[in-house]
């Protein structure tokens, strides 16, 4: 079936510091997505990237459709404590989303 | 919220009993999903459904079964419980395919089986 690869597995950074992941297939998707797991609680919905070569960004939060449709990556901007969390990747094609297995962010104060 | 709840969140079953663990949503959406949540797997999809009695399997469907009798209602049942299904469920929903804004999840159910 399809896979995403998604990189780094963990992260673990100072607060300020800007931080990048990304998402890589072996198949296209016609939507990228981008969410974030607080502990305890389900995935939140936090960018959702339409088109290749879109860049769109929310907040500190900046994310980049791949042009060959294989990939995306996310960046957070100033991290803050706050940021921690898991975040997932996911690529759409039909009603069912694929998601990546995530990359665990860990901001010191 | 966005209008999708789990039920219970938390439960303690023996190995061998029937479970059924339920999703219901208050946003008319068509699209509802069960996956499951294990550290180094991520989430992995269990049984989807497109509509009232429409289902169908997903990545890891071996030991549940899923019924939709109701738009609103999303139901997982796991057969005869087993450890290797302790894990965290989590429901989803989503009103459109394909150019969509992505799923809605639920807060998720913690299962223990001992």
């Amino acid at each position: 079936g399809q896979q995403l690869n998604q990189s780094p597995q963990s992260m673990f950074i100072q607060e300020g510091e800007d931080v990048s992941m990304n998402c890589t297939s072996s198949s296209i998707f016609n939507t990228w997505l981008w969410y974030k797991q607080d502990p305890g609680e389900g995935p939140v919905l936090l960018i959702a990237l339409y088109k290749a070569g879109e860049l769109t960004s929310n907040g500190r939060l900046t994310a980049q459709f791949g042009i060959t449709r294989k990939d995306s990556f996310l960046n957070i901007s100033a991290s803050i404590p706050s940021d921690v969390g898991i975040y997932f990747c996911a690529g759409q094609l039909t009603e069912k989303l694929v998601f990546g297995k995530g990359t665990k962010l860990t901001v010191n104060p | 919220d966005a209008g999708i709840t789990q039920s219970p969140r938390h439960k303690v079953t023996e190995t061998g009993t029937p479970v059924t663990l339920r999703c219901h949503q208050t946003e008319n959406h068509r699209y509802m999903y069960w996956y499951r949540q294990d550290p180094g797997h991520g989430l992995r999809l269990i049984h989807y459904s497109y509509g009232v009695k429409d289902t169908d399997k997903g990545e890891v469907s071996d030991g549940y079964s899923v019924s939709r009798s109701k738009t609103e209602d999303f139901l997982l049942t796991l057969e005869s419980a087993t450890s290797s299904q302790t894990s965290v469920y989590f429901c989803a929903i989503s009103g459109r395919a394909g150019r969509s804004y992505g799923y809605t999840f639920g807060s998720g159910t913690r299962l223990t089986v001992v």
